[in-house]
């Protein structure tokens, strides 16, 4: 029964370059939330995604920034042209499909994005 | 604004004592709340939740207490263990908000043997 998973574990990229970075829900859970962390600090929320749908986008940076959430296959969470500023630790998170409000989301072990 | 923080970014407790962890939110209407344990290098691990028609709630050595009078939350954690050790994070959510997490900023357990 696997977890919430997430790839790359560790992506290093140089400033310009584009990250690209999958989650994979829990099994039957159609509700995808990514989150940036800063070391030291808690979770920001960036963008809340339902299966072709972007529900609430209210996190995300305007420019460079963007997710989806396919019919088939993972959430992906796409950052064009890194910049230093955009190192941090990315986490998705999913809940299930019957439950769109006021439930525990589960968490994924996360991307660390290094810009060099 | 709406915010979710913590009162001390730092506790050390010595083995076997109780811990407790603090939180304070600012929304009130904020009707859930949760708190999760992140050991480093790690995603955020549920322990226990609460909702607002609460004021407490028990798992197995945890307890967590919900004043909503003055918009207070904490994390009781019984016989703490080196195992405990880990950063705890405090989150809230509201039915309008959706299904995201409101997180606040963490305090860092050390469990010292």
């Amino acid at each position: 029964n696997a977890g919430v998973m997430q790839n790359p574990r560790h992506l290093v990229r140089r400033r310009g370059q584009e990250a690209r970075l999958r989650c994979s829900p829990m099994k039957g859970h159609s509700h995808v939330y990514w989150y940036r962390q800063l070391p030291e600090e808690g979770l920001k929320f960036m963008v809340y995604l339902q299966k072709e749908n972007i529900i609430d986008e209210s996190g995300m940076p305007k420019e460079r920034f963007s997710a989806e959430f396919p019919k088939e296959g993972p959430s992906i969470l796409r950052i064009q042209q890194v910049v230093r500023g955009d190192s941090a630790a990315y986490f998705c998170a999913s809940s299930p499909s019957s439950q769109a409000t006021n439930e525990k989301l589960f968490f994924g072990s996360g991307t660390q994005l290094s810009v060099l | 604004g709406e915010s979710v923080g913590l009162h001390l970014p730092t506790l050390s407790v010595q083995e076997g004592d109780n811990s407790i962890i603090n939180c304070a939110y600012s929304n009130s209407a904020s009707d859930y709340f949760i708190w999760y344990k992140q050991e480093s290098g790690k995603g955020p691990q549920f322990i226990i939740d609460i909702r607002s028609n609460m004021d407490k709630r028990q798992g197995q050595r945890v307890t967590v207490l919900l004043n909503k009078t003055v918009k207070h939350l904490s994390l009781q954690i019984a016989a703490t263990q080196p195992g405990d050790s880990a950063v705890y994070f405090c989150a809230e959510n509201n039915y309008n908000q959706g299904g995201k997490l409101i997180f606040g900023q963490g305090t860092e357990l050390s469990v010292k043997p």
